[in-house]
């Protein structure tokens, strides 16, 4: 398993701000991902972070708007941009973790905390 | 990948086994099963995931079916910690390092332990 925090766990900002989020887990992964919870919804993926290239956004959310960084293997950092009520939400980061068992590998995503913005 | 069908709500005595199903009738032969949870304004925390034997840990079992169509989370004891939201989510899985496809969530189930 992994061990993921995220900072700030939640913030209350003004609207035409901009909010990072810190994501750091406990081990090297290659694979990380950025989610948004809006109220009363379920999960939506908002980008894919790979170590040493550019995040691959999921359609409906682009770099402008949700700036992500991956400096190595265990830190990550999405940025909200020029923010409106509408991004009020929880962000999620999640690490995909390989388990080999009896020489057959699966993959398994472990979820961060989140972080809980509220845009006034 | 292919969709899940669950209930939305279902509820269960304390101390009781929990049985959550999830009907998965379009999977394919490389996709495998995952369950996750989401207690109240947390993290999705991670169950289990099974291809085609039933899966036991310490949290949960899974049984899928024979013909793979669906499949059940059962929590042996439940207890009121475990009231929350239950994802069932198919994802194919691929040799290669990266090269899964995305966990794709629905609305889950979500089960209501009761004293």
């Amino acid at each position: 398993s992994a061990v993921i925090s995220q900072k700030p766990s939640r913030d209350i900002c003004q609207r035409g701000t901009s909010l990072t989020i810190q994501c750091q887990v406990d081990s090297q992964v290659t694979m990380m991902f950025w989610y948004r919870q809006q109220p009363g919804q379920s999960l939506t993926l908002i980008a894919t972070a790979n170590q040493g290239s550019e995040a691959t956004y999921e359609s409906g959310f682009v770099i402008d708007k949700f700036p992500i960084s991956r400096p190595n293997l265990t830190f990550s950092t999405l940025t909200v941009s020029n923010m409106s009520p509408e991004d009020s939400s929880i962000y999620l980061c999640s690490v995909e973790v390989r388990t080999e068992r009896l020489g057959f590998g699966t993959d398994t995503q472990y979820f961060g905390p989140g972080t809980r913005l509220t845009v006034l | 990948d292919a969709k899940t069908t669950q209930p939305p709500s279902m509820d269960c005595a304390e101390g009781r086994a929990a049985n959550l199903p999830c009907n998965h009738s379009t999977i394919s032969g490389n996709e495998y099963v995952y369950w996750y949870r989401q207690i109240h304004s947390q993290g999705p925390q991670y169950i289990i995931h099974g291809l085609k034997n039933n899966e036991t840990n310490e949290m949960a079992s899974l049984i899928i079916t024979e013909d793979r169509k669906s499949s059940t989370l059962i929590l042996p004891h439940a207890t009121l910690r475990d009231t929350a939201v239950y994802y069932c989510i198919v994802r194919v899985w691929l040799r290669k390092p990266g090269a899964n496809s995305k966990l794709t969530f629905g609305k889950g189930i979500t089960l209501s332990v009761r004293p």
